[in-house]
């Protein structure tokens, strides 16, 4: 079974600041897709990034920005030029690509806070 | 252009109780799925409907069931209420391609309280 980690429960950072959030994951497959979701206090979750596990290449999407190291199952979102629309609930997200496309497997969750 | 709308959004039932919870996909979206979220959890995989059946079902007990109509709206019913099915009942649906690489909409969810 696939499993994903967030070992950071609640982090804080400056407006205009530079901030990472971490996860980890684990799974015997190869071919997978990673997701970052933000959740506001509206709790609609957001899709803020999404990585194909056979690109090497990081995705990027404006401010946010993804470390992949598929050896260490490691997948990091940081956020750039943090803003205080950025204040929210962030999970991690796994899914593999057979059978239904939209099971995903959910991290704990950061709950980040971005202060004046 | 609607997205993923949920109906209602907060409700309180009491243990032993059912409960029908509603949602009508992003227009043009087929597939609908259903995450429970317990406080400071993230989401968990309840099952997902394609073409008016489940399609696949996470660990959920058989109090869980769902239905999709014709036009791709979806209920979720929860018989014989317990306390640890308090939590935040999300909808998401897509474009069912199978492939792993489709958007999911979300909707803002239904907060459920079981007292």
């Amino acid at each position: 079974a696939q499993t994903v980690t967030q070992s950071q429960p609640e982090m804080s950072v400056q407006e205009a600041e530079t901030v990472t959030l971490s996860c980890t994951y684990d799974t015997s497959e190869n071919n997978y897709y990673l997701f970052w979701y933000k959740q506001p206090p509206s709790r609609q979750m957001i899709l803020v990034i999404r990585q194909e596990a056979y690109k090497q290449q990081n995705a990027t999407e404006n401010r946010f920005s993804v470390n992949f190291q598929k050896a260490a199952k490691s997948f990091s979102l940081k956020i750039s030029d943090s803003q205080l629309g950025d204040t929210a609930m962030y999970f991690c997200a796994f899914i593999l690509p057979t059978g239904t496309a939209s099971k995903l497997t959910f991290g704990t969750g950061t709950r980040l806070q971005v202060t004046l | 252009d609607a997205g993923v709308t949920q109906s209602p959004t907060h409700l309180i039932k009491t243990r032993g109780q059912q409960v029908t919870l509603r949602c009508s996909p992003k227009s043009g979206h087929d597939t609908v799925s259903w995450y429970q979220q317990a406080l400071g959890q993230g989401p968990q995989f309840i099952f997902q409907y394609y073409e008016e059946e489940e399609r696949q079902r996470g660990n959920f007990p058989d109090r869980f069931s769902g239905h999709q109509f014709p036009n791709y709206s979806s209920e979720l019913n929860v018989n014989a209420l317990l306390l640890g099915d308090s939590a935040l009942y999300l909808c998401a649906s897509s474009l069912g391609d199978r492939t792993g690489n489709e958007k999911l909409f979300f909707g803002s969810g239904t907060q459920l309280s079981v007292l």
